[in-house]
């Protein structure tokens, strides 16, 4: 069965930058797209970008631009959000979520990672 | 991108229907039949349970359907049971190959 399996909370100070890791398994990883999405605590779902797992193309929401950057590891299965410039704003949980290419719709989550932006 | 805009709350009794209003613009929810449902309970991530507007995933009950008009779409829960308490959230294709999120909408089962 499709799992995706996120890696552990973190807990970084402002201006630092982090990297949470969504690894793969029961399917073809390059033949479908990584989705990132957060939620700051009792907030809505916000979407922050994507990436064609087999040819590597991303694309990013414009209220992340310059600060997020979504790649992937084909031979680990395995896809990464790094985002840089941290600040309180973006204490969150940050989910990974596959996407069959090109037909818009989320359809496994992986477990979610919290990260926590505090001095 | 704005959040697309839906209702903070709804209830209902069980067995009753409720519907969840997902109102966008011209550029995202009526531009594309890409809208997508999700249902969160609390702790737990996110589960498709419509897609291309009214599409259900294997494994999703006929309780659940969706509808678009206009610029607008919406999601009813039929003969609501306990389990469907949670937070729904729609989603849109908004061209360029991204999406946005709606604001979310709590389910409350009186």
């Amino acid at each position: 069965q499709v799992q995706l399996v996120q890696s552990g909370a973190e807990v970084k100070k402002p201006g630092a930058s982090v990297k949470v890791s969504c690894k793969a398994s029961g399917y073809i990883f390059s033949s479908y797209a990584m989705h990132w999405v957060r939620q700051a605590p009792g907030q809505r779902l916000e979407w922050m970008g994507w990436i064609h797992a087999g040819d590597g193309n991303a694309k990013y929401s414009q209220n992340f631009q310059g600060r997020v950057t979504i790649t992937r590891d084909t031979s680990a299965s395995t896809a990464y959000m790094e985002l840089s410039s941290l600040r309180s704003e973006d204490t969150a949980v940050y989910y990974c979520a596959r996407e069959p290419f090109l037909e818009w719709l989320l359809d496994s989550w992986g477990q979610g990672t919290l990260v926590t932006v505090s001095s | 991108q704005s959040a697309l805009t839906q209702p903070r709350s709804v209830s209902g009794s069980p067995g009753q229907s409720v519907t969840i209003s997902c109102s966008g613009t011209s550029n995202d929810v009526g531009a594309y039949a890409s809208v997508s449902w999700y249902r969160q309970h609390p702790g737990e991530a996110p589960k498709l349970i419509i897609y291309a507007v009214n599409k259900r995933p294997s494994g999703v009950p006929d309780r659940f359907s969706g509808s678009k008009s206009g610029n607008a779409a919406s999601l009813t829960i039929s003969g609501l049971q306990a389990e469907d308490e949670a937070d729904y959230y729609c989603c849109s294709y908004t061209g360029a190959y991204t999406l946005v999120f709606g604001g979310g909408t709590k389910v409350t089962v009186l």
